[in-house]
């Protein structure tokens, strides 16, 4: 069965420090992955996508994100985080043709000053 | 604003009473999925429709759970008998299929859920 697994349920980073969050995946065919970003009282947002081609791949705000088939991952980073970055975000990966998306359990963001 | 809208936004009621949610997806956009989301978790994938066709629903929609999408626009999900494992934030997408493979993996639009507790 796909799963899609957070490691991380919570990080703080200082403002302007560089930020990591993993995503570890496990599914058979050729996955399409998601980041997704919620913020408080909001739906979630797409940050970026991997379909196929390039493994990094660049998303909005700064984001990026590369796909390592060997490790399974599709880690995502962000070389200087801003306070506006405080967050949950969740990783998901599509489970049928009809674009079912199974989501991680989330990453909690803290940004301090 | 033409994003996907929910509502209520936010809904309290008391174990026992039935409950209605609406979703409008965005415009044109001719698939629409339901997702469940509880605290510390990332969201549960409910059921989904393409136009009025509901396609699947997951086990977690028990015979008390019933969505429709007349004519394909707005989307409906409704909860009768509500128990205090319901609480959840409900949220709806929508995303436009396209013609080719990728296309059918378009991103999902997201509402912003309505929050559901049950007293």
């Amino acid at each position: 069965a796909q799963s899609v697994t957070q490691p991380d349920i919570h990080i703080t980073v200082s403002e302007g420090a560089s930020l990591e969050l993993r995503c570890n995946y496990s599914y058979g065919a050729t996955p399409y992955l998601f980041w997704y970003v919620q913020s408080p009282g909001q739906g979630l947002q797409l940050l970026l996508k991997y379909f196929s081609g390039d493994t990094l791949v660049q998303g909005i705000k700064g984001f990026e994100a590369e796909f390592k088939r060997s490790q399974s991952s599709f880690n995502l980073r962000k070389p200087s985080v801003h306070w506006s970055d405080a967050a949950e975000y969740f990783c998901a990966v599509v489970t049928d043709s009809w674009g079912k998306l199974q989501f991680g359990a989330g990453t909690q963001v803290v940004v301090t000053p | 604003d033409t994003g996907v809208s929910q509502d209520p936004r936010h809904k309290i009621t008391k174990r026992g009473q039935n409950v209605t949610f609406r979703c409008d997806p965005i415009s044109e956009h001719n698939r629409l999925y339901w997702y469940r989301q509880t605290l510390g978790q990332g969201p549960e994938f409910l059921t989904y429709f393409q136009n009025e066709a509901q396609l699947e629903k997951s086990r977690l929609l028990s015979d008390r759970f019933s969505a429709e999408r007349p004519k394909g626009s707005f989307s409906t999900l409704e909860i009768q008998r509500t128990e205090q494992g319901d609480s959840a934030m409900y949220l709806c997408a929508s995303s436009l299929l396209a013609g080719d493979l990728v296309g059918a993996y378009n991103e999902q639009f997201f509402g912003p859920g309505t929050r559901l507790t049950v007293l």
